[in-house]
This record gives structure tokens, C-alpha cells and sequence, in this order.
């Protein structure tokens, strides 16, 4: 059981540049979501997902774009980096969405010059 | 909106120290709350919650949280630390207002403890 999956791990861009970190889970959760970790300003959430076709926006989703076609899988997306998007990501899934423990992914640090 | 602050940013103990962290929550609902406890080099996983019920609550590894709701705090204690405790704790909230979960974290706390 892998739980919840991110890649990569490390990942350094240009600005301008477009990427994807994607993100899947193997618990049938219902719930998932993505962080962004900022020293000082702990995690935020940039956008989350009740289910299949189904997303919405959480605190800071600027800049970031994501989608959700299958229960297992939910990709964020990056359309044209910026150095405000240096950060550690995480993605975090939960059984229900609502009032379920979050499972976390291992982050992907992002750097943008 | 929920907001969480957590006052200590970084605590250094020494092994059997009481540790004590605080965490407060401004929402004026009902609220589920959470410790979440992040070792080093390894991903956010759930320390303990309070969801409803004794306001104390126990996780796992000898912590413990007290849901004060008159001082809006969630604050986790361990009577005694280990070299092995040392990450960073993240406090929770979410409002329980029968929508969709949007969980807030606070900044978080290291906690070192030192040999």
C-alpha cells in the first residue's frame, strides 16, 4: 500500500516555464488536495477535489491550475512559473471531504529562477 | 475565515523535558482540530484530533491535546521528550460547518531535543 505518491521529488525551472507535479493515491479517497509550504507561513491550500470532475480553489490557487479525471489522480499545474512559486508542495488526500485525517504525499521541492 | 497561530516557532529541550505547545484558533463555530508532526526528511502525518467529545485526547507516541473551547486552544503536551521527538508540529482547524473540508495549518514548531 503506497499511500499517497508524489513526482518528482526535486525539481528546478526557468521562469516561464510550464510543468506538472502529479500526485496519486491508492486508498480510493475521495479527497485530495495540494499544499504549498513557505517558511513562516506554514501550509497553504491552493486547491482541492471532492471527487472526479470535481475541484475548487482554497486559499492561494493563483498561478496554479489542476484537474481531477480519475479518483486516483490529481496533477497540479504550473502554466508559467514564477519565483513566488519556489516552494515545497504537498499533496494530501483523505477518505471523506469532510472532517477526515489528512494523508500526506513526501513533497516536491520546487525552485525557480 | 479560520486562522491558527501556534507561539512557539522553535523550542530546544533536553531528553525528558516536559513539552508543552501551543495552538490557538480564531472561528467562532464548531471546529475539528488536529496535530500533525512532520520528522525530518519525511512527509506531514496525523500526531492526534479532536473531532468531539472528552476534550482530551491522546495520540499516538505518549502525546495528548486539551481542547479548551472558552480559550479557542488546542495545545499538545508530552510529559516526557525524547532525543526521537525532534520534527516540526504543525497545528489544525478545520470548521465543521457542513461544507466540504478546508483544512488551515499554522506556521508550525521545531521542536530539537537534545541528547
Amino acid at each position: 500500500n503506497a499511500g499517497v505518491t508524489q513526482t518528482p521529488k526535486f525539481q528546478v525551472l526557468k521562469t516561464g516555464q510550464s510543468m506538472t507535479l502529479q500526485c496519486a493515491q491508492d486508498m480510493n479517497h475521495e479527497y485530495m488536495s495540494w499544499y504549498r509550504q513557505d517558511p513562516g507561513m506554514g501550509l497553504r491550500l491552493i486547491h482541492y477535489s471532492v471527487g472526479a470532475g470535481i475541484t475548487d480553489q482554497g486559499e492561494v490557487p493563483n498561478g496554479y491550475n489542476v484537474s481531477r479525471s480519475t479518483t486516483e489522480d490529481f496533477p497540479l499545474r504550473l502554466l508559467s512559473a514564477a519565483p513566488s512559486q519556489t516552494s515545497v508542495y504537498f499533496c494530501a488526500s483523505s477518505l471523506t471531504p469532510y472532517n477526515s485525517p489528512l494523508h500526506f504525499g513526501n513533497g516536491t521541492r520546487l525552485t525557480v529562477t | 475565515a479560520q486562522s491558527v497561530s501556534q507561539h512557539n516557532h522553535h523550542v530546544i529541550l533536553s531528553e525528558a523535558a516536559s513539552l508543552e505547545l501551543g495552538c490557538n484558533y480564531s472561528y467562532g463555530g464548531t471546529v475539528n482540530l488536529f496535530w500533525y508532526v512532520q520528522y525530518p526528511g519525511q512527509h506531514l502525518q496525523l500526531l492526534l484530533k479532536y473531532f468531539s467529545g472528552d476534550p482530551l485526547v491522546k495520540g499516538i507516541k505518549g502525546f495528548e491535546a486539551e481542547f479548551i473551547k472558552s480559550k479557542f486552544s488546542f495545545n499538545l503536551r508530552k510529559p516526557s521528550v525524547q532525543w526521537s521527538d525532534t520534527a516540526e508540529y504543525f497545528c489544525a482547524v478545520n470548521a465543521n460547518s457542513g461544507g466540504y473540508q478546508k483544512v488551515t495549518f499554522g506556521i508550525g514548531t521545531k521542536l530539537q531535543v537534545i541528547p
